[in-house]
């Protein structure tokens, strides 16, 4: 267990809708990284906050956003759902260079 | 920006062998070098990471070598057991602007047979 939570689990969705996932980081930490793991791919970088401003933007769609709130906990919002949206949505914490995982949320659109 | 290549995309062996995947990455200003083992389904975890003022960290079966100036590191498992079937992902990643965001190599899977 790596201290990084995530809800829920399991999201099915159909195109065109709109959801939320929530990170909540390990005790302490400032950074929440968010990524996107598509079936046979590699991990992608969506977008970091520390401690509740933007930090960094990696390949982030405009129909998704993020924020981090007063607690540190994150929500990672996806709009206008498309069927290539379906993936695990992982967010990971950090203080510095190290990153520690969440058990992610299998999105599947359909 | 940073490029990470990783190989092989799969690797096959039997109990009691080693592995060793390599990776290779462009950037030098990268200074940290995670690995990480994803079994089906689950969550990236952390198994050893390197950072540039060393060549070499070992932990029980499982050792990360840096070659700096060949821009290049590999993860060698010894004494493989079927437990350690899963992918793993090789990152690097360097302070820019305060900011540690790794780029990931595409994975190996590693199957071990018993």
């Amino acid at each position: 267990d790596s201290g990084v939570t995530q809800t829920p689990k399991h999201l099915i969705t159909a195109t065109g809708q709109r959801v939320t996932l929530r990170c909540s980081p390990r005790s302490g930490d400032l950074s929440v990284y968010w990524y996107q793991q598509s079936l046979d791919q590699g991990l992608q970088f969506l977008i970091q906050y520390y401690n509740g401003e933007e930090r960094a933007k990696g390949n982030i769609l405009e129909r998704f956003s993020a924020q981090q709130f007063p607690d540190l906990h994150s929500e990672l919002n996806l709009s206008s759902l498309e069927l290539g949206d379906s993936a695990l949505y992982f967010c990971a914490s950090g203080n510095t260079d190290t990153q520690y995982f969440g058990p992610g949320t299998r999105l599947t659109v359909l | 920006g940073e490029n990470v290549e990783q190989h092989p995309s799969t690797l096959s062996v039997q109990e009691g062998d080693s592995a060793v995947i390599k990776c290779t990455y462009s950037d030098s200003a990268s200074n940290y070098f995670p690995w990480y083992k994803q079994e089906l389904g689950k969550r990236p975890q952390l198994i050893i990471d390197i950072r540039s003022n060393v060549g070499e960290k070992k932990d029980q079966r499982i050792a990360v070598t840096l070659n700096k100036t060949a821009k290049h590191f590999s993860l060698h498992i010894t004494e493989t057991q079927p437990e350690d079937s899963a992918v793993y992902f090789c990152a690097a990643s360097n302070p820019s602007g305060g900011s540690y965001i790794p780029t990931f190599g595409r994975g190996t899977s590693l199957i071990v047979h018993p």
